[in-house]
């Protein structure tokens, strides 16, 4: 079945940048999102990436896409306090139903 | 404003009881989805719904039930026979099942049984 995993955590300093990996097992899979979740609310859409594309940059977030090892990571270039966050990586399920969740890594930015 | 009203934020329930959530969206979308998160575990999907009238079991239906009577409106039922509900739920919808697929969040029902 589909399955999508993370590592759990990450700690930075502020100003650095953050990698977060994710790897996906359905290689159909048309986009390939990251999602952050701020403590007790819900999930914000960050970005996404069609697979047809290797990267895709938007202001301080880099996503790259390896689909020969189904491989997906976000960075986020001069990491500041407020994005100490959840982040999810995700994948439509095979139906093109519904999406489908990593486990999520805590990311926590310490000044 | 737009958006997915989820209620309430905080619930606590006695064992044995069945309790209702509600969810709400005027972003006129055809689908919605619950998940239940808990800690370490991610998101995984409760019940889904493409259209009004219609919905399809997730990966843990099993001891939920949900409603699709109007396109707004997604409640979920958490009934006796779920054994482990204390968790945080989170519905959403979605304008179209293709597409993009991006999903838009409520904030969430964190719901605590005694």
């Amino acid at each position: 079945g589909e399955d999508v995993e993370q590592s759990l955590f990450l700690s930075v300093r502020e100003g650095d940048s953050s990698v977060i990996n994710c790897t996906y097992t359905d290689s159909s899979s048309t986009y390939l999102y990251w999602y952050k979740q701020e403590p007790g609310a819900g999930l914000q859409l960050l970005t996404y990436i069609f697979s047809n594309m290797d990267m895709k940059q938007d202001q301080r977030l880099t996503v790259l896409l390896n689909k020969k090892d189904k491989h997906l990571s976000l960075r986020i270039a001069d990491t500041q306090t407020g994005d100490s966050a959840i982040y999810f990586c995700a994948e439509i399920n095979q139906a093109g139903t519904a999406l489908i969740f990593g486990k999520g890594t805590t990311l926590s930015v310490s000044s | 404003d737009g958006g997915i009203t989820q209620s309430p934020k905080y619930l606590f329930r006695k064992e044995g009881q069945n309790v209702t959530l509600s969810c709400e969206q005027n972003l006129n979308h055809d689908a919605m989805y619950w998940y239940r998160q808990d800690p370490g575990q991610g998101l995984r999907l409760i019940y889904y719904s493409q259209i009004v009238n219609d919905f399809q079991k997730g990966d843990i239906a099993e001891g939920y039930s949900v409603s699709r009577e109007k396109k707004e409106s997604f409640p979920l039922t958490v009934t006796s026979a779920q054994k482990n509900p204390t968790a945080f739920y989170l519905c959403a919808s979605s304008p179209q099942i293709t597409g993009t697929g991006e999903l838009f969040f409520g904030e969430g029902s964190r719901l605590t049984v005694l």
